[in-house]
């Protein structure tokens, strides 16, 4: 256990639909990352929050959202979603913010499925 | 293209070193990371070097950094059966807000 809790594991849903990705840092971390993998893309940064603020957006598609909780919670929405959006979601989470090594801990995926 | 560059596939004998290797392209990086994966879990940190380093030993592991180069690898000593993965390298840079690049991984594949 890695201490980065993701919530569902799994979800299977249709086109068009809205999905909510939920992440629960590990214990001190004020920041939380969002990464998709997919076969064909790689392990894709989508976007970075510190303490409540975004802090760096990646590829993210403007049809995703996130925000994290002053209990440092983080959510991804995923709206209106497509074939292509199937993929593992992971939320990682580390203590620093700007320097020093960056050290990521990732909790153990959501995988979506878009019929 | 991408930032961080791995080759796809190994495949070692057990008992054998495995060495796999990364090229990255952006000089500025700060840090370099190897995190593995095992399937169905997320990724793993295994170890980092900083930048200013040339190589950093941490039991089984080796990395090797060619700052001229751009060359980063990690060299796992003894490969066990438990080892197979994927191997995924990743910079980070102080001036892009030290979010972390991945590379593609190379899936390590240890035959008995």
């Amino acid at each position: 256990d890695s201490g980065v809790t993701q919530t569902p594991k799994h979800l299977i849903t249709a086109t068009g639909q809205r999905v909510t990705l939920r992440c629960s840092p590990r214990s001190g971390d004020l920041s939380v990352y969002w990464y998709q993998q997919s076969l064909d893309q790689g392990l894709q940064f989508l976007i970075q929050y510190y303490n409540g603020e975004e802090r760096a957006k990646g590829n993210i598609l403007e049809r995703f959202s996130a925000q994290q909780f002053p209990d440092l919670h983080s959510e991804l929405n995923l709206s209106s979603l497509e074939l292509g959006d199937s993929a593992l979601y992971f939320c990682a989470s580390s203590v620093t913010g700007v320097a020093g090594a960056n050290v990521l801990t990732f909790g153990a995926g959501s995988r979506l499925t878009v019929l | 293209g991408e930032d961080v560059e791995q080759s796809l596939f190994l495949s070692v004998r057990e008992g054998d070193s495995s060495v796999i290797n990364c090229t990255y392209t952006d000089s500025s990086s700060t840090y370099l990371y190897w995190y593995k994966q095992e399937p169905g879990a997320g990724l793993q940190l295994l170890t980092y070097i900083f930048s200013n380093m040339d190589m950093k030993q941490d039991q089984r592991l080796t990395v090797l950094l060619n700052k001229k180069d751009k060359h980063l690898s990690l060299r796992i000593a003894d490969t066990q059966t438990g080892d197979s993965a994927i191997y995924f390298c990743a910079e980070s840079m102080n001036n892009a807000g030290n979010m972390l690049t991945f590379g593609g991984g190379t899936r390590l594949m240890v035959k008995p």
